[in-house]
């Protein structure tokens, strides 16, 4: 079975500084793709990295950068320099490629960036 | 942005009335899929698609049916609407591309059933 887990509800960080988002997922998958999405309060679901389980290094992209540590099966989003804008809620997700085509989604995290 | 539109984008229905919502995609991307999202919950499967006529069910199919005639409609249907399908629905699509296959959503649907 497939599982992903989020543990922090909410998150507060000030604005310019950096912030985790913890998430760890249970797979039987040996090969594996793991994402992050973004939901602000307008509701649209965005894309933001993508992190495949053989990848020898951190995917980055901009100011995100996921913290794989796969025998921890931990994959953990890194955002740099937050902004007001960083505000929203994210969800991980982790599809297994010989269990289906099904994405399992995290309960989210709530991201609150002071100013 | 990947090209997928819901319809309608916002519902008020009554109990035991059977709803339907679509989703239009332009990508002619394989994959669609069907998930509601609950406060506490996240996104959960309700049904997905791999092919014009071939669909599976999602952790939670019950009260849910789907019908796809063509690539690009994904059709979602609440057979006699409930109190506990209130939800906001997306629909996403994919092509498959290993484990690399990244997934796009469309704009949500918010149904209130009174």
């Amino acid at each position: 079975a497939q599982k992903i887990t989020q543990t922090q509800p909410g998150m507060f960080v000030q604005e310019k500084e950096a912030v985790t988002l913890d998430c760890t997922y249970d797979t039987s998958d040996q090969s594996y793709g793991l994402f992050w999405y973004k939901q602000p309060s307008s509701g649209e679901m965005i894309f933001l990295i993508y992190q495949g389980s053989y990848d020898e290094q951190n995917a980055t992209e901009g100011r995100y950068s996921l913290n794989f540590q796969k025998a921890r099966k931990s994959a953990n989003l890194v955002i740099s320099a937050s902004q007001l804008g960083d505000s929203a809620m994210y969800f991980c997700a982790m599809r297994g490629i010989f269990t289906g085509n099904q994405f399992y989604f995290g309960t989210g995290t709530s991201l609150t960036v002071i100013p | 942005d990947a090209g997928i539109t819901q319809s309608p984008r916002h519902k008020v229905t009554e109990t035991g009335t059977p709803v339907t919502l679509r989703c239009h995609q332009t990508e002619n991307h394989r994959y669609m899929y069907w998930y509601r999202q609950d406060p506490g919950h996240g996104l959960r499967l309700i049904h997905y698609s791999y092919g014009v006529k071939d669909t599976d069910k999602g952790e939670v199919s019950d009260g849910y049916s789907v019908s796809r005639s063509k690539t690009e409609d994904f059709l979602l249907t609440l057979e006699s609407a409930t109190s506990s399908q209130t939800s906001v629905y997306f629909c996403a699509i994919s092509e498959p591309s290993g484990a690399k296959e990244t997934q796009y959503f469309g704009p949500g649907t918010r149904l209130l059933v009174l």
